[in-house]
């Protein structure tokens, strides 16, 4: 079956500029998560959501990034007043339950540049 | 100390060699543990779950689990030039639905 979805596969904008980041999960995966990748670096969680419960927001950097998650299943990451410091591989996991005892399965990425 | 510690590496191993990957994590209730594997430029991809102490082998992988001694590993034998790579531990955060990923080792299998 189909993996996980994300687009754009790269994006490059300005300083300043807000960006909209989206991931498709696996059908049924209830669990799905955010993560940043700086170049060289290891995996930085940023957002969790499971089902309807409220997410958990505690990676965020900071107030210019949210996501949120539709009708339980796409979601959208976007980042207001981009920063050069947002420069990152942005990538979106899902899995089918909790993470105590499901695998996380990821897509390939968004690449982003902030020029 | 780190929730989850991995050897940065690299690791070089010659072609055909047993490549041992360790990593270690502080949760002594946690009960799922999983390796990825990390191209460079590319996503991480799942390759072994494990879940009860012991040894667990899928095709060249075999995952070893010691849960009294908090620690993980991952041989690859035959060692292909194909699976160098950076190779990631993670395991879950305790009482959350988050993973705790390790830093990575990175392998460099040599022809």
């Amino acid at each position: 079956g189909a993996g996980v979805s994300q687009s754009p596969s790269n994006k490059v904008t300005e300083k300043g500029k807000d960006v909209e980041l989206r991931c498709d999960p696996i059908s049924g995966h209830t669990a799905l998560y955010w993560y940043r990748q700086s170049l060289g670096q290891g995996l930085e969680f940023l957002i969790y959501f499971q089902g309807n419960s409220a997410p958990d927001k505690s990676g965020l950097p900071s107030d210019r990034f949210s996501a949120e998650r539709t009708g339980g299943s796409v979601s959208t990451l976007t980042i207001q007043r981009t920063q050069q410091e947002d420069s990152a591989v942005y990538l979106c996991a899902s899995s089918l339950g909790s993470a105590s005892n499901q695998p996380q399965h990821f897509g390939d990425g968004t690449r982003l540049s902030i020029l | 100390q780190k929730e989850v510690e991995q050897n940065s590496g690299p690791l070089s191993v010659p072609e055909g060699a047993i490549a041992s990957l360790n990593c270690t994590y502080s949760d002594r209730v946690s009960q799922s543990f999983f390796w990825y594997r990390q191209y460079s430029g590319k996503s991480p991809e799942l390759i072994m779950s494990i879940y009860s102490n012991g040894d667990k082998e899928d095709g060249r992988f075999t995952a070893q689990l010691n849960k009294a001694s908090q620690y993980v590993s991952l041989l690859i034998r035959d060692s292909q030039p194909s699976d160098s790579a950076t190779y990631l531990c993670a395991v879950p955060a305790y009482n959350t639905d988050k993973l705790i990923f390790g830093t990575g080792t990175r392998l460099q299998v040599f022809p």
